[in-house]
């Protein structure tokens, strides 16, 4: 079946620093890639996404590209603030009609971004 | 703007009792879902729905009821609460089945079973 699999955490980085977060996935055919964040008692909010293969997701100054060759979508952001303290999961959606919005959900990096 | 609507936020229960946790949008979505989150295991797909009067299994079902009588609301019901199922659970839910479909997350319900 379909997995993702993302770096563990926690993730402790001074503000400006540079992150990645790797991610890699498994899955049949072409399916949609997902960034959700989790900010701290709050629920998932959609990051970014990408939904065929070169292309890359952008927001917020976060970034990813969707690699087929590697089955990569990691994630990227050139200077984090403190703000950007959160719960980084990412997702998978499948490629079959059918499957349409089941995700299929890393176990979630911890990012705590300090002064 | 409400969005997902969950309710209630904390709960504690004991072991055998049943309870409901209520799930509603006002986004007009045909795709709702319930998910829940534990450590180390990021979210696992409980049961979903596609439309009015269709529910179907997710990754992991068992112990959970769902039915979807309207569009807006999808509760999720727990028929006799054992301890593994602490967690804490959100409901979700999207547009029309598509790729890449932007999926929307409630605020979460943290249910505790002593």
């Amino acid at each position: 079946g379909d997995s993702v699999t993302q770096m563990e955490g926690p993730v402790t980085l001074s503000e400006e620093a540079f992150l990645t977060i790797n991610c890699t996935y498994t899955a049949t055919g072409y399916p949609s890639l997902f960034w959700y964040v989790q900010y701290p008692g709050e629920g998932l909010q959609l990051l970014l996404k990408a939904t065929k293969a070169d292309d890359k997701g952008s927001n917020k100054g976060f970034e990813a590209t969707y690699r087929k060759e590697t089955t990569s979508f990691h994630l990227e952001k050139g200077s984090v603030q403190v703000s950007d303290s959160a719960v980084y999961f990412c997702a998978l959606s499948p490629f079959f009609t059918g499957g349409g919005n089941k995700l299929t959900f890393g176990t979630g990096t911890q990012l705590k971004v300090e002064l | 703007n409400a969005g997902v609507t969950q309710t209630p936020k904390f709960q504690v229960l004991k072991t055998g009792q049943s309870m409901t946790l209520q799930c509603a949008q006002d986004m007009n979505h045909e795709y709702m879902s319930w998910y829940r989150q534990d450590p180390g295991m990021g979210l696992r797909l409980i049961h979903y729905s596609v439309g009015a009067g269709i529910t179907d299994q997710g990754e992991v079902p068992n112990g959970y009821n769902v039915s979807r009588s309207t569009t807006e609301d999808f509760p999720l019901r727990l028929l006799s609460a054992a301890p593994s199922q602490t967690s804490v659970y959100f409901c979700a839910s999207g547009d029309r089945e598509g790729r890449g479909n932007t999926i929307y997350f409630g605020e979460g319900s943290w249910l505790t079973v002593v």
